[in-house]
């Protein structure tokens, strides 16, 4: 299968800790990519790789991946974070990318 | 700075055909595999084609092969998709987005900021 599942929705109190999962079988070959699309702005990669953070993304936020789920945590929300966030990975044959269908994070 | 400047978007009529071209600058053009990612409006990202650095592998999504092909022309700098028999379900902003990596673009780094393609009668 080439489909990744996020949850459509999510929200956080603002300093408590958050999960966003991407579920999929290409996800027990390969590791999940995290980007992060803020409203009128392109994404940008927060995760990559096991648990990667490109140079100024923030510590609270971190991944991990078991089985055939990856996940993004964010402990301590800020108002900052909310925004869409979508998984990707190569699909089970690994020739192409396939993206979730991203989770809307709302920070209340 | 990496610089990704996507032209060729616009109004096309169902079947039509359109080609989107991608003028990169600011990096070593061949080190790095390019993607073109698209969105339609309100909606989520969908990779639609990838091509390594030196050109010799192309990938494409499954819901699009055949009908869009891409390309990269080392001396001119630029990627192209060139896409056919285009209906309403093409509608999307198209981004040239260019990866950490020479192979497969699996870390979709630097994204340009898009040119919309519209598909309707």
């Amino acid at each position: 299968s080439s489909e990744l599942t996020q949850e459509p929705a999510v929200s956080v109190a603002l300093g408590q800790t958050v999960r966003i999962t991407c579920q999929g079988d290409s996800l027990r070959n390969f590791y999940a990519t995290w980007y992060q699309q803020k409203p009128g702005q392109t994404p940008e990669v927060v995760i990559y790789g096991n648990n990667n953070r490109p140079s100024g993304i923030p510590d609270r936020i971190s991944g991990s991946s078991s089985g055939d789920t990856s996940s993004l945590t964010i402990t301590g929300a800020q108002a900052e974070d909310e925004a869409d966030y979508y998984c990707a990975c190569r699909d089970s044959v690994g020739n192409q990318v396939v993206f979730g269908g991203g989770t809307k994070l709302t920070v209340l | 700075e990496v610089q990704l400047l996507e032209s060729g978007g616009g109004l096309v009529r169902p079947g039509g055909s359109l080609r989107l071209s991608c003028a990169a600058s600011g990096f070593s053009f061949s080190n790095y595999a390019m993607s073109w990612v698209r969105q339609a409006p309100g909606k989520g990202l969908e990779w639609v084609s990838g091509i390594s650095g030196n050109g010799d592998k192309t990938y494409y999504a499954a819901s699009l092969k055949g009908r869009v092909t891409i390309t990269r022309d080392p001396s001119k700098n630029t990627v192209t998709l060139q896409m056919n028999s285009l209906s309403a379900d093409d509608t999307a902003m198209y981004y040239c987005v260019r990866d950490r990596y020479g192979a497969f673009p699996e870390y979709l780094q630097h994204w340009g900021q898009g040119t919309q393609v519209t598909v309707s009668s």
